[in-house]
Parts: structure tokens; C-alpha cells; sequence
């Protein structure tokens, strides 16, 4: 248990549903990331906030995506829309972050939400 | 654009040293990162270089030459426990978001 946290665990959904993830970060970190994973493949970024501002999205990344982070916390990110090509694994991680000169570089990921869309 | 090449498929016996290569081509390079992943699991943390040469964390060790845009992972005495799937990835755009490689397979053999 690394401390980062996602619910729900598994998700199935009809194609056209909208479908909603939560991430509990390490409380004191103060960037989260999400990323999608296919099978045999790593890790693809999708965005991250740093605090409750969200910093960088992925050109990838469809408008049918959004995410959150009120308050600086924890994060939720939706599809709207879903697609058969959703079907992955999400995976949420969260760093400590103090600066370009003295970064921590080891992120802490969640177990992730395994998305089955039908 | 930014992209990492890595082996698919390794294979060792107990007890032997495995190296895992990676070469990345990224702009704003800022640190090479590598993380292990079990089946089913999420990934962990292995290593960390921001300068060249070799990194020692236990068993395992980590290298960069940022001349070559090349790492690799070093796992001696190589367990069971370690079969799994091992990712490098950059920090991209100065250091901001990272980009995964696509993972070599790790089989350890009795």
C-alpha cells in the first residue's frame, strides 16, 4: 500500500455512459497525476495538477476527458461519452514536488480503476 | 515528440545479473526514472538519475549517459520475486510531466 488510494476499483459501463474516479493522494504531496494504461503498454500521461491547479493536458487527451482537484486534495476525473477505446487501466499517482532545484522524482501510484467498457 | 525504446522480453535465471536498456529521444530532458510492475499491480519506484553514471540501491543499480540518451536497470541476484515488467521513464518538458517507455518483460527462471 503506497497511501494513494482510488475508488472504484473496477468499473463497467455501457458505451455513451458517463463514468466518474476518485484519487486520494499522499496527503502532504502536492502534484497528482493521471495516467491510462493498455495492456503490454506503459504508463500514458493524461494531465496533472500541482495544488489545485491543473498544469498541463495531454494533446491526446479527448474533450470527452476532464479532471479535477478542488481544494488541493483529491482528484476525480470523468469521461463523458465512454467508447469502447476508454477500456483500460487508470492509474492516479501523487509526488512531492519543492521546486526545480530540489524535486523529488519518486511518484506514488494508486492501484487504479480498471474501466470496462461494453 | 518524445519516445523511449526498451526491450519487450528478457529472461535470466536465479541468481544471475540482468541489464535492461533504455534509449530516449525527449526535449527539456530532466531525469531518467525507472519503476517495476507486477502483474496486476500498480507501479513502484525503483531508481532515480538526473547526472550521468551508476546509481546503488541495493540490488538493483541505475545508470545514464545523457550524451547518448541512454540508461539502463541493473538487477543482480536476481529472485523470482523479481519477474515483472520494468518501465523507464523522462521527464519531459522541463521538467513537468513523464513519459513512460513501453516496459521489458522480466522472466526469472529457477
Amino acid at each position: 500500500d503506497t497511501g494513494v488510494s482510488q475508488d472504484p476499483r473496477h468499473k463497467i459501463t455501457k458505451r455513451g455512459q458517463n463514468v466518474t474516479f476518485r484519487c486520494d493522494p499522499i496527503s502532504e504531496h502536492n502534484r497528482l497525476y493521471w495516467y491510462r494504461q493498455t495492456l503490454g503498454q506503459g504508463p500514458e500521461f493524461l494531465t496533472y495538477f500541482q495544488n489545485e491547479a491543473q498544469l498541463e493536458k495531454s494533446r491526446l487527451l479527448s474533450d470527452r476527458f476532464s479532471a479535477e482537484r478542488p481544494k488541493g486534495s483529491f482528484s476525480t476525473l470523468e469521461i463523458q461519452r465512454t467508447e469502447q477505446g476508454d477500456s483500460a487501466m487508470y492509474l492516479c499517482a501523487s509526488s512531492l514536488e519543492l521546486g526545480r532545484d530540489r524535486s523529488y522524482n519518486e511518484q506514488f501510484f494508486g492501484p487504479g480503476t480498471r474501466l470496462t467498457v461494453l | 515528440g518524445q519516445s523511449l525504446e526498451q526491450p519487450s522480453e528478457v529472461t535470466a535465471v536465479e541468481g544471475a545479473i540482468v541489464q535492461i536498456n533504455c534509449t530516449y529521444q525527449t526535449s527539456g530532458f530532466y531525469g531518467l526514472s525507472w519503476y517495476q510492475q507486477h502483474d496486476g499491480g500498480a507501479p513502484t519506484f525503483l531508481s532515480y538519475n538526473a547526472l550521468d553514471g551508476l546509481e546503488e540501491t541495493g540490488r538493483f543499480s541505475s545508470f545514464l549517459s545523457r550524451s547518448d540518451s541512454y540508461g539502463y536497470l541493473l538487477l543482480q541476484e536476481l529472485q523470482m520475486k523479481d519477474s515483472a515488467s520494468y518501465f523507464c521513464a523522462v521527464r519531459d518538458n522541463y521538467g513537468q510531466n513523464f513519459v513512460f517507455g513501453p516496459g521489458t518483460r522480466l522472466s526469472v527462471l529457477p
